[in-house]
């Protein structure tokens, strides 16, 4: 089984600022890792992922986020945020392969942008 | 991007009645489609994976019996509340995989249903 945490519920970022949110995995296999943002009442939308090879994952809208084995971590980072960022965000994993695994969702973060 | 469907976005039924959840892929074909529940506030949590053809396997805690999940087609799963009561009340999210490609699974945007 696998297990996600997300260290902080709610993220608070001045416009323009650099934001890291921070997600960390546990699992006893090899796993695909994935972040998604979700908007009010409506589904997720999917900004990376990473299945293998280069450990920086570049996705849409400027965001990115870096595997690291050794510390189990998955971080996302906008180097410079919007204020159309204000959204939850979710860090995702599922064992690797082509099983049909659902998602181990994070209980996710609430990134607040001030103007 | 492969486009998930859901319908209805929401609906109000009354205790004791059985509402139907549709969730369609538009533009692809997905062997296997996800059933997720989201409290308020809180993450998803997967009820059920939906393979055509075969009956649903459902997680841990989730009534088969309760929780009717039909995926008849390639396109096309539902699910179904039913004797639905005030506590399943929650926001349902469906995702499916496109067939041949077993790494990504695409959202619908979301059922909010309220038993009142």
């Amino acid at each position: 089984a696998q297990s996600v945490t997300q260290l902080d519920s709610q993220v608070p970022v001045f416009e323009e600022a650099p934001v890291e949110l921070r997600c960390n995995y546990s699992s006893s296999v090899s796993v695909y890792l994935f972040w998604y943002v979700q908007y009010p009442n409506q589904g997720l939308q999917l900004l990376l992922k990473y299945l293998s090879g280069s450990t920086l994952v570049k996705g849409i809208n400027g965001f990115e986020a870096e595997f690291n084995k050794s510390q189990t971590s998955f971080h996302l980072r906008k180097p410079s945020v919007h204020i159309s960022d204000t959204a939850e965000y979710f860090c995702a994993v599922r064992k690797s392969g082509g099983g049909a695994d659902g998602l181990t969702f994070g209980k996710g973060t609430h990134l607040i942008i001030q103007p | 991007g492969a486009v998930v469907s859901q319908h209805p976005s929401w609906v109000i039924c009354k205790s004791g009645t059985s509402v139907k959840i549709e969730c369609r892929s538009l533009d692809f074909q997905a062997t296997t489609m996800f059933w997720y529940r989201q409290f308020p506030k809180q993450s998803l949590m997967l009820m059920a994976t939906s393979n055509e053809g075969s009956k649903a396997t459902y997680e841990q805690g989730v009534e088969k019996d309760k929780f009717l999940i039909n995926h008849a087609s390639l396109t096309l799963s539902t699910l179904t509340v039913t004797s639905a009561h005030p506590e399943d009340s929650s926001f349902y999210i469906c995702s499916a995989r496109v067939y041949g490609l077993n790494t990504e699974a695409f959202f619908g945007q979301g059922t909010r249903l309220t038993v009142v």
